[in-house]
């Protein structure tokens, strides 16, 4: 299965923005790249996909390497509710035997100083 | 509605019981998932249902036995269970297009089972 890398931490001052680089150099082209956030005692938490192209939400954006070898998450504006841990995730979304898994990497855990 | 419900928030059980963790979503997704997370660990799969079928077991063991009786509903029975079982079991769920899954997946809050 696909692995991703990420930083095991993270600071940042509020309204400053935040970038988390997420390595996935064996990703297949049929992973799409998800991430989530995690605050204690609550599930993951949906923030943003995609797949070759950058995308943006209301939450966040995401710029993918050209190669797909590699990833950002950017936070525009740090709040102290952006605080968590941030998991990159690869996500089969083809039809082969590992359609529908997603392997989750070890998570950065993000800390906003107010 | 954009909820994944997951009754009980806590479960306490003994190496000899039996009993059942349950998860609801009415979003209309046609798959499912149960995931294990320990302690300052990322989640990690168990199983996945496809238009309420079994397509993925990583071989989890079988007292775990996991039953998608429809497409709103997933349970994970549990039997005989040891110590080291006890974690926070995330459900979630998300669209399947055919025999491809597709978007975001959508998490409960968890069940969290201490097996004492």
């Amino acid at each position: 299965d696909a692995k991703t890398t990420q930083p095991n931490s993270m600071e940042s001052n509020e309204e400053e923005p935040v970038h988390l680089p997420c390595n996935h150099s064996t990703i297949s082209g049929t992973d799409y790249i998800h991430w989530y956030r995690q605050l204690p005692s609550q599930g993951p938490e949906y923030v943003i996909h995609g797949l070759t192209s950058n995308v943006n939400n209301r939450m966040a954006s995401l710029a993918i390497a050209e190669d797909r070898k590699s990833s950002t998450l950017i936070l525009h504006r740090a709040t102290l509710r952006d605080a968590a841990v941030y998991y990159c995730i690869l996500r089969d979304e083809g039809e082969g035997t590992n359609a529908g898994k997603s392997t989750f990497g070890d998570g950065t855990t993000l800390t906003v100083k107010p | 509605d954009t909820e994944v419900t997951q009754t009980p928030k806590h479960l306490v059980m003994g190496m000899t019981n039996k009993k059942s963790l349950k998860c609801e979503q009415h979003m209309g997704h046609r798959a499912m998932y149960w995931y294990k997370q320990k302690a300052k660990k990322p989640p990690e799969l168990m199983f996945v249902y496809s238009y309420e079928k079994l397509s993925i077991n990583e071989s989890v063991p079988s007292r775990f036995s996991p039953e998608c009786p429809n497409s709103s509903l997933l349970n994970l029975h549990l039997h005989a269970l040891q110590p080291e079982d006890s974690a926070l079991y995330l459900c979630a769920s998300s669209q399947a297009d055919g025999p491809g899954y597709t978007g975001e997946l959508f998490f409960g809050e968890g069940s969290r089972l201490t097996v004492l």
